[in-house]
């Protein structure tokens, strides 16, 4: 079953920091980018960032630039967000997705059942 | 930043009838790299048409997209119970991506 799984998220205070996992199975995860989106508590979704599948390319949405780093372990099957310098804005249910690629003109094709940050003090 | 407008904010339809959801672009975006997807609450988003207008495996053939440049167009010909949810649209451009807001789609 192609099944991704996030974890790390938690409590954490203004200006602190925090790292996401995401566990990939079920397919080649070294094949496929990766992506980060997130969703405040009753609002829309918002993609955070994303990594190509050999960490040749990586972006950011304007929102985090500079404060989020995205990574992966292609032999571990897993992505990662370190998520520094944390507001209250970047309270939100964290989701790991995989991009389809170009046979699915990069949409998102699976997605993980997401993280909950919250930013409090 | 191409910015992503859908309409209505809210649907409210019976089951059985049809729903024609919005999506504009502030700018013209590509059709293959426009998307849409399903989210339930409490659930991860799940994805029905990428594309603009090819269903996404297992989506069940009620659910089309269609439009170009900066209007698109997902429909849902016949509701049935478990389509009452939040539909957004997504487009992936210049190494960036945006969704739209979200259109809710409730039983009346």
């Amino acid at each position: 079953e192609v099944q991704l799984v996030e974890s790390g998220g938690g409590l954490v205070k203004p200006g602190g920091s925090l790292r996401l996992s995401c566990a990939a199975s079920g397919f080649t995860f070294s094949s496929y980018s990766m992506n980060w989106v997130r969703q405040a508590p009753g609002k829309g979704l918002e993609w955070v960032s994303s990594i190509s599948s050999s960490s040749s390319y990586i972006y950011y949405a304007d929102s985090v630039k500079g404060r989020f780093t995205i990574s992966r372990a292609n032999a571990k099957n897993s992505l990662y967000l370190q998520m520094n310098s944390l507001r209250a804005e970047d309270t939100a249910v964290y989701y790991c997705a995989r991009g389809g690629g170009v046979s699915k003109r990069y949409a998102f094709d699976i997605w993980g059942q997401g993280t909950m940050v919250t930013v409090s003090s | 930043e191409i910015v992503l407008t859908q309409s209505p904010g809210t649907l409210s339809l019976s089951p059985g009838e049809r729903a024609t959801l919005s999506c504009r672009a502030s700018q013209s975006v590509s059709s293959s790299y426009l998307a849409w997807y399903q989210q339930k609450p409490g659930q991860a988003p799940r994805i029905l048409i990428y594309g603009a207008s090819s269903r996404a495996t297992g989506i069940p053939d009620r659910f089309s997209g269609s439009g170009s440049g900066t209007d698109f167009t997902l429909t849902i010909s016949r509701l049935e119970p478990e389509d009452f949810a939040v539909y957004y649209c997504q487009q992936y451009g210049s190494s960036s991506f945006t969704f739209g807001p979200g259109t809710k789609v409730d039983i009346k």
